[in-house]
């Protein structure tokens, strides 16, 4: 079975540049997350996709961070304009989520690197 | 926040067990208790999850306290390739959409 697809694997920008990530989850997830992980720290859930819809981003930025998840398979992070700070490691994640099941194990994928200099 | 507390490292021998602890004494009823690893440079990785009963599978044991409040996973015969970031998270939310709130982890250095 194939895993979560991540792309690009690394990224380096200069600060207020765009950007944009693309993960594919494993096929039949119907659940997608998007983390953002800072060195030294771990994962910190920026949004939650079930199906095509929003389920949590309360802790995306949204004055510059935007995700959609199209047709409920694909997504792309867009971060518009960056900043220093948003150097760290992207992580997608995607689970099964059958309803009513206490399971819901995560898989995640290589994550992107965006160093923003 | 995370809402469990563990030991920033950890030693262990090769060949050994790793017990690896976690506070946790916030717990709610229904909330579960999931065990992550993160390899050098890899996304993280699923062990293990629990709510009440001691759980075991082919990569760890999870052992729950009575009171829930504090749980510790075990690696029964550590090998170089666990050396790794071990988080220990509790679920907040509802069952299929409930999400994991990271916290710094457990850093295991596995020695020869």
């Amino acid at each position: 079975e194939a895993g979560v697809a991540q792309s690009p694997r690394y990224k380096i920008i200069e600060k207020r540049q765009s950007v944009a990530f693309w993960c594919n989850p494993i096929s039949g997830h119907a659940t997608l997350y998007w983390y953002q992980q800072i060195l030294g720290q771990g994962p910190k859930l920026l949004i939650q996709f079930q199906n095509n819809g929003v389920v949590d981003d309360s802790q995306l930025p949204k004055d510059r961070f935007s995700a959609e998840r199209l047709k409920g398979v694909d997504s792309t992070l867009k971060i518009q304009p960056a900043k220093l700070e948003d150097s760290a490691v992207y992580l997608c994640a995607s689970s099964f989520s059958l309803a009513g099941s206490a399971y819901n194990e995560q898989f995640f994928g290589p994550g992107t690197r965006l160093t923003v200099l | 926040d995370a809402k469990t507390t563990q030991p920033t490292s950890m030693d262990c021998a090769e060949g050994r067990a790793a017990n690896l602890p976690c506070n946790h004494s916030t717990i709610s009823g229904n909330e579960y208790v999931y065990w992550y690893r993160q390899i050098h440079s890899q996304g993280p990785q699923y062990i293990i999850h629990g709510l009440k009963n001691n759980e075991t599978n082919e990569m760890a044991s999870l052992i729950i306290t009575e009171d829930r409040k504090s749980s510790t996973l075990i690696l029964p015969h550590a090998t170089l390739r666990d050396t790794a970031v071990y988080y220990c998270i509790v679920r907040v939310g509802s069952s299929n959409t409930g999400k994991l709130i990271f916290g710094q982890g457990t850093t295991l250095q596995v020695k020869p």
